[in-house]
Formats: structure tokens, C-alpha cells, sequence
């Protein structure tokens, strides 16, 4: 099955500076990878996602970026803002269980912007 | 459409208790989860289901029991509480997305203590 691997746990940085979150995952046959954004005592909720079709994706000030053949992907988001405090967490899809519907979450990072 | 509902928001059992947790969607979704939420260890999957009457055990499933009547609900049993199942409790219901791959619309939470 997947499992899906996530650093920094933690990352500190000033308010404009640019965060990069890194994730690997183990299975070569998946497809797709989102990011999901939480803020503190709120819920997950989707901000980005790249097919393996794609080496990378852009909205706006967050990016991702994928490395089929290292099989890693990673978050980065440019002139950061107090806003972007949040913890943020890569999935994967399994290819086991049967069902497309599941992700396998990594274990979060927590971000902070200092003003 | 009010997505993902989830009741109670809070709750605090003694060992040995049983309840249920209550998750409704109304997005016709035919996938839910359930996830549970512990400090340092990201979403685990607990049980899931791609639809009604149709359930699966996920990464986590010990000691927590699913069924799925209709559609828009997924309630989730704890028969026995235990300490150890202190944690948050999220919901989440699936769509496919034209891109590719799956989002996740994760209900509120339950914060649930065993004592």
C-alpha cells in the first residue's frame, strides 16, 4: 500500500519569504496528489492538486511540483503571508482497498509566518 | 447545500461508554470516511464507504464500527471507549474531480475525551 512521507513538521518563516514542504510517496502507481490546508481548529480543506501527468502547477502564490521518477512532490508558496499559518498535509491515493475515494495523508507540517 | 455536518461538536465519555458519532452530507457523494486526528500523526483513516451498504475497514479501524443506511449518512460507533481513542474526529465525502483524482469535503469535527 502507500505510504506517503512529510518534512519539515514544523517551518518558521518571515512574513514575504518563501516555505517549501516536501513529501515522498512509495507506490509508483499514483496519479494524483493534493495538498490540503488547515487552520487551527478549523477543517481540511483542498488548495492545490497535480496529476502525474504534470511536473507542476501554480495558483496564484502556491505551487506544486512533481518528481515522478524520485517519486516526491512538494508545496511552495512564495511572499508569504500571516494568512499561510496553517498546517498543511500532502496526500496520495492507495492502490490497494478498492477505492480511488481514500487518500493517505502525511503527517502535517506546521507552518508559521512571523510578521 | 450545507456539505459535511457533523454531530456533537464536543463530547466526553468515561471508559467503557459507547456513542455514536453522526456525519450527514448532502452533495449525493457515494464515497465518505471517517478520519481520525492526533497530534504529530495526520488524518488516519478509520472505515469508509463507497456506498450505501457498502463499507470498508481503513488504516485504523480497531474498535469502531460503520454502516451505511442511505447516502447522506455515515454515523460511527465507538462500542467500548478507550483512553486511547481521545482524539478529533473528522468526516469527509468524495467527488471526483474533472482534473483528475478526488476532493475531500471534511465535515467540522468532533473533539472527543475518554476519560
Amino acid at each position: 500500500g502507500e505510504n506517503v512521507e512529510q518534512h519539515p513538521s514544523t517551518l518558521s518563516v518571515q512574513e514575504g519569504d518563501s516555505a517549501v514542504i516536501k513529501c515522498t510517496y512509495s507506490d509508483s502507481a499514483s496519479n494524483y496528489f493534493p495538498w490540503y490546508k488547515q487552520e487551527l481548529g478549523k477543517r481540511p480543506q483542498l488548495i492545490i492538486d497535480i496529476r502525474s501527468n504534470v511536473g507542476e502547477k501554480k495558483d496564484q502564490r502556491i505551487a506544486v511540483t512533481l518528481n515522478k521518477t524520485a517519486k516526491h512532490f512538494s508545496l511552495h508558496i512564495t511572499e508569504t503571508q500571516p494568512e499561510d499559518s496553517a498546517v498543511y498535509f500532502c496526500a496520495a491515493p492507495p492502490q490497494t482497498g478498492g477505492s480511488q475515494g481514500n487518500l493517505i495523508f502525511g503527517k502535517g507540517t506546521k507552518l508559521s509566518v512571523k510578521p | 447545500n450545507a456539505g459535511v455536518t457533523q454531530t456533537p461538536k464536543f463530547q466526553v465519555l468515561k471508559t467503557g461508554q459507547s456513542m455514536t458519532l453522526q456525519c450527514a452530507q448532502d452533495m449525493n457523494h457515494e464515497y465518505m470516511s471517517w478520519y481520525r486526528q492526533d497530534p504529530g500523526m495526520g488524518l488516519r483513516l478509520i472505515h469508509y464507504s463507497v456506498g450505501a451498504g457498502i463499507t470498508d475497514q481503513g488504516e485504523v479501524p480497531n474498535g469502531y464500527n460503520v454502516s451505511r443506511s442511505t447516502t447522506e449518512d455515515f454515523p460511527l460507533r465507538l462500542l467500548s471507549a478507550a483512553p486511547s481513542q481521545t482524539s478529533v474526529y473528522f468526516c469527509a465525502s468524495s467527488r471526483p474531480r474533472t482534473s483528475g483524482g478526488v476532493e475531500q469535503f471534511f465535515g467540522p469535527g468532533t473533539r472527543l475525551t475518554v476519560l
